[in-house]
């Protein structure tokens, strides 16, 4: 089952801050995180495993809590690059495919 | 420079036409994966396949075939039986079945 991201879109100044979140009806292993800008492939951001481990990439971070089954998105002083749409994929055990969720699409204007 | 390269970026076709969408990685990752996007939605799972000469149904893989004979090399089969052909499509490779996944630049079909 796919995963729900929120919100579905957020437009910020340059930056503000804001967080997504990616919520999953089942158990999860590892979380993806993509960004991806408009008629271009999806880059990868970040893994995050079971274990509520946070991680960061520049100014964007993201924590994983496993009793929730959630994960979240942290934009912090967001910069006009960070504009694209934010994927999460989502595994439910080592070595499964992932389940993408339907994206939520920033904007951050100057 | 290693990479994903998939050919063509746009690519056009009659209705009942099968088209084969060309994926090659020169990473030496062991898994490669197709996923179609439709516009505005996230990313859909067609086929993955984790070694050579394997490879198993994603989300949606009525319509679609592929085959994995090279570890660099992991083509995609739109058939005529595939209803609503029109989309992006995505492949992915990454080094193992559960790590990152590296994203070829997408090719654009639309069938007429």
């Amino acid at each position: 089952q796919q995963p729900v991201q929120s919100p579905q879109a957020v437009i910020l100044r340059e930056g503000e801050d804001a967080v997504i979140n990616c919520s999953s009806s089942k158990a999860l292993y590892s979380v993806h995180w993509y960004r991806q800008k408009h008629g271009e492939a999806p880059v990868f951001l970040m893994i995050l495993l079971k274990g509520g481990e946070q991680k960061g990439h520049e100014k964007i971070s993201a924590s994983f809590n496993e009793k929730k089954q959630q994960s979240s998105l942290y934009l912090t002083a967001s910069q006009l690059s960070y504009s694209g749409t934010y994927f999460c994929g989502t595994a439910a055990a080592a070595g499964n495919k992932l389940t993408f969720g339907g994206g939520t699409r920033v904007l951050v204007k100057p | 420079d290693g990479g994903i390269t998939q050919s063509p970026k746009y690519l056009f076709r009659k209705e009942g036409q099968n088209v084969t969408l060309s994926c090659e990685q020169n990473l030496n990752h062991d898994a490669m994966y197709w996923y179609r996007q439709d516009p505005g939605q996230g990313l859909r799972l067609i086929y993955y396949s984790q070694i050579v000469n394997d490879f198993q149904k994603g989300d949606i893989a009525e319509g679609y075939s592929v085959s994995r004979e090279k570890k660099e090399s992991f083509p995609l089969t739109v058939t005529s039986a595939q209803k609503n052909p029109t989309a992006f499509y995505l492949c992915a490779s990454s080094v193992t079945g559960y790590s990152e996944q590296f994203f070829g630049p997408g090719t654009r079909l639309t069938v007429l």
